[in-house]
């Protein structure tokens, strides 16, 4: 079976600056996915940034950007200029495909996110 | 607007009691998930299904059943509600139309369940 862990419960960052939130997987699989997922208070789920695990190159959506090592299953999610609307906990997911087109998605436990003005 | 719509968003049962956790989406997506979020813990699979017809057990499945008869809609029923089921629940759905691509999930914006 699949875990995903998040070792960093709770995180602050100064407004502007940057911030890493880490990632590790386990799994014995060779192609899956990994994805960051933001929940603001409003509780709503929302992707920030996605990865195929075939792809060496590091996705980035604007200001986000991972550092996806694969042979390490490290998956870790930088933030720069960090903004106050970016305050959410972050959930890392590792998907892979089931053999009856189902998706099996593992969430870690999250980091709280705080940006201090 | 387009999306996964769960309702209610706030329920408070009594032990014993039973409620279905209604989740509709208008995107026409195959697969359709039931997970629950506890402090502390991630999201946490309970059922999901493939398609119309078509329902599949996920990690903590006990005391819940679900049903698939139409694409749009995949209740959630709690046949007799327990204290350990109070949570947050959330509602997700995405499309494996092409099976060599990935679609991240789409989020309901879940329903907090409270059990007395």
């Amino acid at each position: 079976a699949q875990t995903v862990t998040q070792s960093q419960p709770e995180m602050s960052v100064q407004e502007a600056e940057t911030v890493t939130l880490s990632c590790t997987y386990d799994t014995s699989e060779n192609n899956y996915y990994l994805f960051w997922y933001k929940q603001p208070p409003s509780r709503q789920m929302i992707l920030v940034i996605r990865q195929e695990a075939y792809k060496q190159q590091n996705a980035t959506e604007n200001r986000f950007s991972v550092n996806f090592q694969k042979a390490a299953k490290s998956f870790s999610l930088k933030i720069s200029d960090s903004q106050l609307g970016d305050t959410a906990m972050y959930f890392c997911a590792f998907m892979k495909r089931e053999k009856n087109y189902g998706q099996n998605f593992v969430f870690g436990p999250g980091t709280r996110l705080s940006v201090l003005p | 607007n387009a999306g996964v719509t769960q309702t209610p968003k706030f329920q408070v049962l009594k032990t014993g009691q039973s409620m279905t956790l209604q989740c509709a989406q208008d995107m026409n997506h195959e697969y359709m998930s039931w997970y629950r979020q506890d402090p502390g813990m991630g999201l946490r699979l309970i059922h999901y299904s493939v398609g119309a017809g078509i329902t599949d057990q996920g990690e903590v499945p006990n005391g819940y059943n679900v049903s698939r008869s139409t694409t749009e809609d995949f209740p959630l029923r709690l046949l007799s509600a327990a204290p350990s089921q109070t949570s947050v629940y959330f509602c997700a759905s995405s499309s494996h139309y092409d099976r060599l691509a990935y679609q991240p999930q789409h989020f309901g914006d879940g329903t907090r369940l409270s059990i007395l």
